[in-house]
């Protein structure tokens, strides 16, 4: 079965260094998504992504973020200078599109867990 | 706003016991409702939805059903196994596509 995959699958990082997070969404999917979950928190949206460009975005999702779809199957969240904050499970998330719209079910890959030092 | 709110964890039940997690939500309109599960060590897999009201979504013999009249959309199952032991998430999917979170709830199945 087609599954969202996403490396590493744990980041350690000092405070102000930028990081990548990566992701490989299921093929035939086209619209993106990043979530985050700050440990005993709520998942919350970070980011949607469509056709080479953001569709939304949340407030958390300021300037220091930015996603990219650098190649046919990658889908990146760069954190450009991370903060302490920062710290979290990053999930990234695909769906189908169809009849002018993303699909309802959203698959989640198995997050990235960074850690801000 | 769109929220959701789910009982809080831990649920501690005992193995072929009846189970429920209890999910309400607020929304402008009738979204589609989402519960997802997460094994330990491992990411977010839907379990089962219902897109309108009245829906009964199931899987795994899990069941949920949209309730319009009390914005409920509860999770139950009849004789749990201690391979469900998870953290349960009810979600929404708010109008521009992305997922309304509640806080998740821990299951804890005892042989």
């Amino acid at each position: 079965e087609p599954e969202v995959t996403q490396t590493p699958s744990h980041q350690v990082t000092q405070m102000g260094q930028e990081v990548i997070l990566r992701c490989v969404p299921i093929s035939n999917h086209l619209y993106f998504y990043w979530y985050r979950q700050i440990l005993g928190q709520k998942v919350e949206f970070l980011v949607s992504f469509y056709n080479n460009e953001i569709s939304e975005k949340s407030e958390i999702f300021d300037d220091q973020f930015s996603v990219e779809r650098p190649d046919g199957s990658n889908f990146t969240l760069k954190i450009r200078s991370t903060k302490l904050e920062d710290s979290a499970m990053y999930f990234c998330a695909s769906s189908e599109w169809g009849a002018g719209a993303p699909a309802d079910t959203q698959y989640f890959g198995p997050g990235t867990r960074l850690t801000v030092l | 706003g769109n929220s959701v709110t789910q009982m809080e964890g831990p649920v501690t039940l005992s193995e072929e016991a009846f189970l429920t997690i209890n999910c309400t939500y607020t929304a402008t309109g009738y979204p589609s409702l989402f519960w997802y599960v997460q094994y330990p060590g491992e990411g977010l897999q839907l379990l089962l939805k219902a897109t309108k009201a009245d829906d009964k979504g199931s899987n795994k013999g899990f069941e949920a059903t949209y309730r319009k009249e009390t914005t409920s959309f509860h999770l139950e199952k009849g004789s749990v196994q201690v391979s469900d032991s998870a953290v349960y998430f009810c979600a929404l999917r708010a109008s521009n596509y992305q997922l309304i979170w509640g806080a998740g709830t821990k299951l804890i199945i005892k042989p």
